[in-house]
This record gives C-alpha cells, structure tokens and sequence, in this order.
C-alpha cells in the first residue's frame, strides 16, 4: 500500500459526460501529479500541483482539468468525454521538496470506461 | 515522439537466472532514471534509480547500469523469482522538470 488513494476504482460512462476522479496523497507529500495509462501505452504525465498550485504540465487536454484543495487532496475533471479517453488514470505524490531525489508513490488508478 | 522505449513488450525467464530489462531514450537532457514495477491491478511501484552521474546503481538483487553515449539503461534482476513477475516501466526526468517519462513496459515472466 503507497498510501495514496485514488476513488473511483471504475467508472464506466457515455461520450459527452463529464467525470471526476479523486486523489488523495500520502500523509505529508505536497505534490500530486496525474498520468493516464492508455491500452498498451506507457503512463503519460498529464499535470503536476505542488502545495495547491500548478507546476508542471504535460499533455493534457483541453478538456481535462485538475485542481489541489487545500487539504491537498486533487481532482481531475474530464469533461465532453470521448471513447478515447478510455483508459487507467493514475495519481501519484511525493514530498515535493528535492526534485529527482524525490520519490513518486502512485495511487491503484482509476480505470474509466466511455462507452 | 517516444522519448523513452522499451522495445521489448515481454521476457520470460526461468527462476534463479538473470533478467536483464533494456530501456533507450532519445532526449540529451534526460539526467535521472527511475525503474517501476507494477503488479496488475496496482499503482506502478518505485524500484530503483539512478542518477546520470553514475553508471551503476545497485540494490539488493536489483541493479541499474546506464550507458550515457549509448542513450541505454538496463535493469539486472538477480537472481529472478517468481514474485519479479509484473511489468516493468523505465522512466526518466529531464534536467529542470518534475515530469516522469515513461516508457510503454516490459512484461517480465518468471517461471519455475
């Protein structure tokens, strides 16, 4: 167990609706970050939040958005979903504080179904 | 454009011999790499790094070579065991980012 959590487990829905996964990280880590595991594909970092503010974000769409509350926990909206967008989505945290030193602990993932 | 490859989808490996995992990269500012291990139905696993200052980290059974002319790392399991079974991810963080790039997987099979 990493210590983060990840809810949902599954979440199955159509095209057009919109979706949230939740994130919350290990006891004492400031960053979250998300990535998106598509069919046969590596994982892909999609946005990083430290302490409550973007930092660092990657190839992430248009319609997909996340946020850090100040409990820290962080939500990834997706939003006109399309059946592309199927895939595992996975949180990871760390302390935040000495890049590359700096160990990321990934969360069960979240599985979405868009039918 | 797949910064990281990791050309092989699959190995199988008999237990109490060496599994050697390969990884390839392609960006020059690549100067840390991770190993992750991810068992089904789990988050991916932090196993083992290595900065590009060195050429050798070594951890129990498990050890990272890099070659950096070669743009090449390597993951040696020694010996192999059954529970080594999962897919194994090479990735790597470029100098001044907190982006992990991954590569797509190794699935490793360890048979008796």
């Amino acid at each position: 167990d990493s210590g983060v959590t990840q809810t949902p487990k599954h979440l199955i829905t159509a095209t057009g609706q919109r979706v949230t996964l939740r994130c919350s990280p290990r006891s004492g880590d400031l960053s979250v970050y998300w990535y998106q595991q598509s069919l046969d594909q590596g994982l892909q970092f999609l946005i990083q939040y430290y302490n409550g503010e973007e930092r660092a974000k990657g190839n992430i769409l248009e319609r997909f958005s996340a946020q850090q509350f100040p409990d820290l926990h962080s939500e990834l909206n997706l939003s006109s979903l399309e059946l592309g967008d199927s895939a595992l989505y996975f949180c990871a945290s760390s302390v935040g504080k000495q890049r590359a030193m700096d160990t990321q602990y990934f969360g069960p993932g979240t599985r979405l179904t868009v039918l | 454009d797949q910064q990281v490859k990791q050309n092989s989808p699959s190995l199988s490996v008999q237990e109490g011999r060496i599994s050697i995992l390969n990884c390839d990269y392609t960006n020059s500012m690549f100067d840390y790499f991770l190993w992750y291990k991810k068992y089904p139905a789990e988050g991916p696993t932090f196993l083992i790094s290595i900065s590009s200052i060195k050429d050798k980290n070594e951890d129990g059974r498990f050890t990272v070579f890099l070659n950096k002319s070669a743009k090449h790392l390597s993951l040696h399991i020694v010996p192999s065991q059954p529970g080594d079974s999962a897919v194994y991810f090479c990735a790597a963080l470029a100098y001044n980012t907190d982006k992990l790039i991954f590569g797509t997987g190794t699935r490793l099979q360890v048979f008796p």
